[in-house]
């Protein structure tokens, strides 16, 4: 595709519950970037993946979160146990690479995160 | 604490006026600052970006405007139009291991017609 791809667009769960988030990068973009918005908040950052590197997971809200990139094309963002507080737009956004060399971001539309 | 402040909240203009929005950073270490445009159901895109050894940069009607000694940086949008009306974030990074950007709050614009 031509842009990030994130799914699903909007997902409703119940607190305890796993969810499994996805996010298709643009190809050929080795660097890949999550962020949690809040409503009316800015953007969080989470955890960033580049190339073959050791992800750097410093966003990470609790060990309830992990993500996973399988080498250079789709990520995995899952929560489990969710809680009332994880509800957000879960926001994808990849780059061309290079560390600290392109910093521009193309975002995904996000998945709206709703946990009862 | 890494932050990036942003103001105002939300503001509302008329079409053709002027609209400001301002950030300010703690860091001195930031040496990029770009601005993203997020229009409802739409993650945010790159809207203008500016490094701290420019004053001033211009790309249309799109402004920043950067006081290094100030630690503050805004964006200007002249001849507000209503397809201007967007949630606008200010960042900012300094690269490195990861290019991390730490995101403004956001501004919400209403261009009235």
């Amino acid at each position: 595709g031509a842009g990030v791809s994130q799914s699903p667009s909007n997902k409703v769960t119940e607190k305890g519950k796993d969810v499994e988030l996805r996010c298709d990068p643009i190809s050929g973009h080795t660097a890949l970037y999550w962020y949690r918005q809040r409503l009316g908040q800015g953007l969080e950052f989470l955890i960033y993946f580049q190339g073959n590197s050791a992800p750097d997971k410093s966003g990470l809200p609790s060990d309830r979160f992990s993500a996973e990139r399988t080498g250079e094309s789709v990520s995995t963002l899952t929560i489990q146990r969710t809680q009332q507080e994880d509800s957000a737009v879960y926001l994808c956004a990849s780059s061309p690479g290079g560390r600290g060399l392109n910093e521009k971001l193309f975002f995904g539309s996000g998945t709206q995160l709703s946990v009862l | 604490q890494q932050q990036v402040k942003q103001s105002p909240q939300s503001l509302i203009v008329q079409k053709g006026g002027i609209s400001i929005i301002n950030c300010a950073y703690e860091n001195t270490a930031f040496d990029y600052f770009p601005w993203y445009q997020q229009f409802p159901g739409k993650g945010p895109a790159l809207l203008i970006a500016i490094r701290p050894d420019v004053s001033e940069k211009k790309e249309g009607r799109f402004t920043i405007s950067f006081n290094k000694s100030a630690k503050q940086f805004s964006l200007h949008i002249m001849d507000s139009q209503p397809g201007d009306s967007a949630t606008y974030f200010c960042a900012a990074s300094y690269g490195g291991a990861t290019n991390k950007l730490i995101f403004g709050t956001g501004t919400l614009l209403a261009v009235q017609p």
